[in-house]
């Protein structure tokens, strides 16, 4: 089974430009999780969405950022206008909600650059 | 509040020795499940083990082995026979009821399998 797809892997821009980073879960999964990975900050989840709607967003830095979950196999995390300190890994998580030993599965993460 | 602490930023050990990894953790829920994942240089989140609160029995896969003691809220992750594809960051996590699916993270531990 292919597992977590995320696109892309590597993104670099300039500061004031829009990026859109991607995320294809793994089929039958109804819960998807936004991460993003910074040496000073750790891992920090930023939105989690349970059969595409969002649940709890209170991760989401500023309105800079934005996310959809449109239908079950995609969902987008925006940064407009994306900052240099918005550098880091994102990853994409999803899991089947059932119950508390579902565990996240990651996928491989887009490291973004902004310059 | 809910929290994981794990206490060893970084550690490091020969090939073949055992290391234990240690990790707390805070909550007032009865029913929880923990979980240790990895994540090597190439930055992939790869589940490593999992334990349900409510099983006295510690988890064991392969080399990889937890020491669980629920009244302590300790969470230990022993590695047997390190091998240098071990490298890696550890973090401990755990899911409950409460924290609505989502997994509560440590900030990791830094692990280095010397040759």
């Amino acid at each position: 089974d292919a597992g977590v797809i995320q696109s892309p892997r590597h993104e670099v821009t300039e500061m004031g430009q829009e990026v859109t980073l991607r995320c294809k879960p793994i089929s039958g999964h109804n819960s998807l999780f936004w991460y993003r990975q910074t040496m000073m900050r750790g891992l920090e989840l930023l939105i989690y969405f349970n059969n595409n709607v969002p649940i709890d967003d209170s991760g989401m830095p500023e309105d800079r950022f934005s996310a959809k979950m449109p239908n079950a196999s995609f969902s987008t995390l925006k940064i407009q206008p994306s900052e240099p300190r918005d550098s880091a890994v994102y990853f994409c998580a999803s899991s089947f909600h059932r119950g508390l030993n579902q565990p996240q599965h990651f996928g491989d993460g887009t490291r973004l650059s902004i310059l | 509040a809910q929290t994981v602490t794990q206490s060893q930023p970084e550690m490091s050990v020969q090939e073949a020795e055992t290391v234990t990894l240690s990790c707390t953790y805070d909550t007032s829920e009865s029913n929880y499940y923990l979980f240790w994942y990895k994540q090597p240089p190439s930055r992939q989140m790869i589940l490593v083990i999992r334990q349900e609160a409510y099983k006295q029995q510690n988890a064991t896969e392969n080399r990889f082995s937890v020491n669980f003691q629920k009244a302590a809220k300790s969470f230990s992750l022993k590695i047997s026979d390190s091998q240098l594809g071990d490298t890696a960051m550890y973090f401990c996590a755990f899911m409950t009821y409460d924290s609505n699916y989502q997994l509560i993270w440590g900030a990791g531990t830094k692990l280095i399998i010397k040759p």
